[in-house]
């Protein structure tokens, strides 16, 4: 029943590395997100797509990027690791045939990333 | 700009006791609102959502929200607390007439702790 599958649940990284997150829906949906959480912070969007090899900025898209060569693979690329880049890191999809049903976003269950 | 403002990070019911969590809206056209759960260690997934039409609407786990145009407020309610509702709870909002919406606004959460 697994729908949105994250590829690493926990990564350790040190500093100046490039990190990749993988994100793969099987659901067939067009919109895909990438956003990170942080106490007191509440959920933050980097980016998002909504088709292939689309892409939008978010509200904090400094120091990533994305790429989305499959409609159903939607990864996140840290060029250059920082330990402000220490986060909970949640990947969503959803359809975009409808307002409402844009934004019922389905979750995959994070992977955790710290950088030392 | 849209906004959106859930009063008190930390909330603490008793089992078995009404469980209120407060979730306040700003916006200048008709919203969609939604509550998302959070539980220990997973993904965000959708509790309920209000688009239009009938104004109390119901969820998943007996939780239920009530949509007051006029208090700009879509309070997420449940009669009677269990422990397995211990969680993070988020609200969020979109702008209905912004055609194929793929953003949310959210919310910074509210933490549900439920002491037996």
């Amino acid at each position: 029943d697994v729908k949105v599958t994250q590829s690493s649940r926990y990564l350790v990284k040190r500093t100046g590395e490039k990190v990749f997150l993988e994100c793969v829906q099987d659901m067939d949906h067009e919109n895909m997100f990438w956003y990170r959480q942080d106490p007191g912070l509440g959920l933050r969007l980097i980016y998002f797509s909504y088709d292939v090899k689309m892409k939008e900025k978010g509200d904090i898209p400094e120091g990533y990027s994305v790429s989305r060569e499959k409609k159903e693979r939607f990864s996140l690329i840290l060029e250059s690791a920082s330990t402000n880049q220490t986060s909970m890191y949640l990947c969503a999809s959803s359809l975009h045939d409808t307002p409402s049903g844009a934004n019922v976003l389905t979750f995959g269950a994070g992977s955790r990333l710290t950088v030392l | 700009a849209q906004s959106v403002t859930q009063l008190g990070s930390h909330v603490s019911v008793s089992e078995g006791a009404l469980v209120l969590l407060r979730c306040n809206y700003s916006s200048s056209v008709p919203p969609y609102l939604f509550w998302y759960v959070q539980y220990p260690n997973q993904g965000l997934q959708l509790l309920l959502k209000y688009t239009t039409g009938a104004t109390l609407v119901k969820g998943i786990n007996g939780f239920e929200a009530e949509f007051k145009k006029s208090e700009t407020s879509f309070h997420l309610t449940k009669p009677s607390a269990h422990m397995s509702d211990a969680a993070e709870y988020f609200c969020a909002v979109s702008d209905q007439n912004a055609g194929n919406n793929r953003k949310l606004i959210w919310g910074l959460g509210t933490s549900l702790a439920v002491n037996p």
